[in-house]
């Protein structure tokens, strides 16, 4: 229950296109869900967040899309660059007493062609 | 640049043995996490520490241990090692007791040999 699935596990995309990574959790008290973003041999990034009384939050070319009802979420990268080659990473946490433990997805690793 | 720095960036050690990493927070931030990146386990949330008190704790093994420092400087102390415990340690850090954004350091590289 305290699972974050994240698919595909790789992914190619060409210079200019979409590129999409879904999540999907079960844990209802999840509250907070950010997405990393890292390059080889550093530590993750914060690329955005949301939390789920949204359904959706734009960043520049990154969107997340949020459905609380089929406890999935999305990250959107519009345009995508060749520097967006990178492992992207979906999170989730629950407040409150269990601290603020990210419990991560297993990594999507994607690969923008020029 | 995240802030968060950590040291040493590489370390190479052998079964049995016993090291320690460091990680000094952000400036202001009051939470320290560690997590445990590996190919096969994925990021692993370990330990989190908040104003020098444990705050939560992961699939921590016991062999792990941590503390924060009135500093707010943290270790993460890794005895015993086994071959499997080779992995990227990263340290983590926030303003609050969790639920907002993490900050994390550039990650420690273990090997054991």
């Amino acid at each position: 229950q305290q699972q974050v699935k994240q698919s595909p596990q790789s992914l190619i995309v060409q210079k200019g296109g979409i590129s999409i990574i879904n999540c999907a959790y079960e844990n209802t008290a999840f509250d907070y869900f950010p997405w990393y973003q890292q390059f080889p041999g550093k530590g993750p990034a914060l690329l955005i967040a949301i939390r789920p009384d949204v359904s959706e939050k734009k960043e520049g070319r990154f969107t997340i899309s949020f459905n609380k009802s089929a406890k999935q979420f999305s990250l959107h990268i519009m345009d995508s660059q060749p520097g967006d080659s990178a492992t992207y990473f979906c999170a989730a946490s629950i407040p409150g007493n269990q601290g603020g433990k990210l419990i991560f997805g297993q990594g999507t690793e994607l690969s923008v062609k020029p | 640049d995240s802030g968060v720095t950590q040291t040493p960036k590489h370390l190479i050690t052998a079964t049995g043995q016993r090291v320690t990493l460091r990680c000094s927070p952000r400036s202001g931030d009051l939470s320290v996490y560690w997590y445990q990146q590996s190919l096969d386990q994925g990021l692993q949330f370990l330990i989190q520490y908040y104003n020098g008190e444990e705050r939560a704790k992961g699939n921590i093994l016991e062999r792990f241990s941590a503390q924060q420092f009135p500093d707010l400087h943290s270790e993460l102390n890794l005895s015993s090692l086994e071959l499997g415990d080779s992995a990227l340690y990263f340290c983590a850090s926030s303003t609050g007791q969790g639920g907002e954004t993490q900050y994390f350091g550039p990650g420690t590289r273990l090997l054991v040999l």
